[in-house]
């Protein structure tokens, strides 16, 4: 059981739009900056968002990260079919002093 | 360019010792945290730990410690994952990350920029 928590799962067309939340606390988003990863089908986790909002610059304006208070969220427009796969938040928890990880969320492209 | 290459898959019996590693270039090894990661047959993100070879300062979760030992060798920039007896249940693939960690308004900031490839270790009798 994560201290952050995910949908488990979230579905849409291509070219709809669909956000993830995550849930969490004030030891751990409240107080922190997130992330968001994408990890597609056997493959290692890729960064799509850190400091709640930012974009490596490989990643295109399509995505976005949002937080406001305990919670954060990920928005993906236009949305392809190689999007579909598995997305987690994370972020530091400084009352258990690690990193954490939300359960994460299936994305399928309908 | 930067790059995680981790060593290739295990297949361990229990009881058994491991070292897998990660071998970074692109960057100066010594001046950033690399973490692992697990992942679980069909389940999510676990952080382990994370390690600063330039120190070398290392952070256990509660969950992994004691469990593994993270150690790394900044003369050859890899960073190491290791077990002294392994489990069925250390089934799972790894993964190293390098963490970026900065101060960002008044707070730390960290996130992981990259990410080796994964190496999956099997442990059966």
């Amino acid at each position: 059981q994560s201290v952050l928590t995910q949908p488990p799962s979230v579905s849409a067309a291509p070219g709809q739009r669909v956000t993830i939340s995550c849930s969490g606390s004030s030891s751990n988003i409240g107080d922190n900056y997130v992330s968001w990863y994408q990890q597609l089908s056997g493959t290692a986790p890729r960064l799509l968002i850190y400091d709640n909002n930012k974009r490596p610059s490989e990643i295109p304006d399509r995505i976005s990260g949002s937080k406001s208070g305990t919670s954060a969220t990920l928005g993906i427009t236009g949305l392809q079919a190689g999007d579909e796969g598995d997305y987690y938040c994370g972020t530091w928890d400084r009352s258990l002093s690690v990193w954490v990880f939300g359960g994460g969320t299936k994305l399928t492209v309908l | 360019e930067v790059q995680l290459v981790q060593s290739g898959a295990e297949v361990k019996k229990p009881g058994e010792s491991l070292r897998i590693s990660c071998k970074a270039s692109g960057y100066s090894f010594a001046n950033y945290w690399i973490g692992w990661v697990r992942q679980m047959p069909g389940k999510g993100l676990e952080w382990m730990g994370i390690i600063y070879p330039g120190d070398p300062d290392t952070r256990y979760s509660p969950s992994f410690q004691g469990q593994v030992t993270i150690s790394a060798d900044k003369a050859i920039a890899t960073a190491y994952l290791q077990w002294s007896s392994l489990k069925a249940s250390d089934s799972a693939i790894y993964y190293c990350t390098r963490q970026r960690s900065y101060i960002l308004g008044g707070r730390h900031s960290y996130h992981y920029e990259n990410w080796g490839q994964g190496t999956l270790v099997t442990v059966s009798s």
